[in-house]
């Protein structure tokens, strides 16, 4: 059975840093992998999608990668800023429809 | 503007009612979704619907249920079955399976 472990839970860093988030998961049959936004008390936004076939993904400041072998996603934030304050949550596609996804981990950038 | 409309935003029931949910896509997306979020968990799939006239369960569908008669829409009824209901509900849209999941704003249902 896929589990999705996003460690720390929390975090908490001075503005202009940069940053590595973490994702793990159990099996690596995935069909593809996607980091989330979430604000507090609204919806997701998408940030990235990797393919299984796929090493890394860039946006702007973002660049998630993905190591199917060893069950590891990261999403790497450069030049961290408040606005990035929010939950990012990580999604593995394990195909036939259904999505796991992790728990987050909620960051806080100081001004 | 495309995107997932979910209303109402704030639902109040008191136990042993049934409520709907309502989520609407004008993304011209086949597949649509829904989760439910509680604190400190990870998103759970409820239902999804592949296309019309098709849903299929997720891991926690005892005590919910779902039609999908348009493509635009995918109603979540919450019904009196449902042990603990009070919860955020989200509902996703996306092209088919292995395309990028688009999310609504979501609905806080609280049950008393």
């Amino acid at each position: 059975k896929q589990e999705v472990t996003q460690i720390p839970a929390a975090l908490s860093v001075p503005e202009g840093e940069n940053l590595v988030l973490n994702c793990s998961f159990t099996d690596s049959a995935i069909y593809n992998l996607q980091w989330f936004r979430q604000d507090p008390g609204k919806g997701l936004t998408s940030l990235l999608l990797i393919q299984s076939s796929q090493r890394e993904q860039t946006s702007g400041r973002l660049n998630a990668s993905l190591d199917k072998s060893s069950g590891r996603s990261t999403l790497y934030i450069a030049a961290s800023q408040p606005g990035d304050s929010a939950t990012y949550l990580c999604a593995v596609d394990t195909g036939g429809f259904k999505t796991i996804f992790g728990a987050g981990t909620r960051l806080f950038v100081k001004a | 503007d495309g995107g997932i409309t979910q209303s109402p935003k704030y639902l109040f029931r008191k136990e042993g009612q049934n409520v709907t949910l309502s989520c609407e896509q004008n993304l011209n997306h086949d597949a649509m979704y829904w989760y439910r979020q509680d604190p400190g968990q990870g998103l759970r799939l409820i239902y999804y619907s592949q296309i019309v006239n098709d849903f299929q369960k997720g891991d926690i569908a005892e005590g919910y249920s779902v039609s999908r008669e348009k493509k635009e829409s995918f109603p979540l009824t919450v019904t009196s079955a449902q042990k603990n209901p009070t919860a955020f509900y989200l509902c996703a849209s996306s092209f088919g399976r292995g395309y990028e999941q688009y999310f609504g704003p979501g609905t806080r249902l609280t049950v008393t």
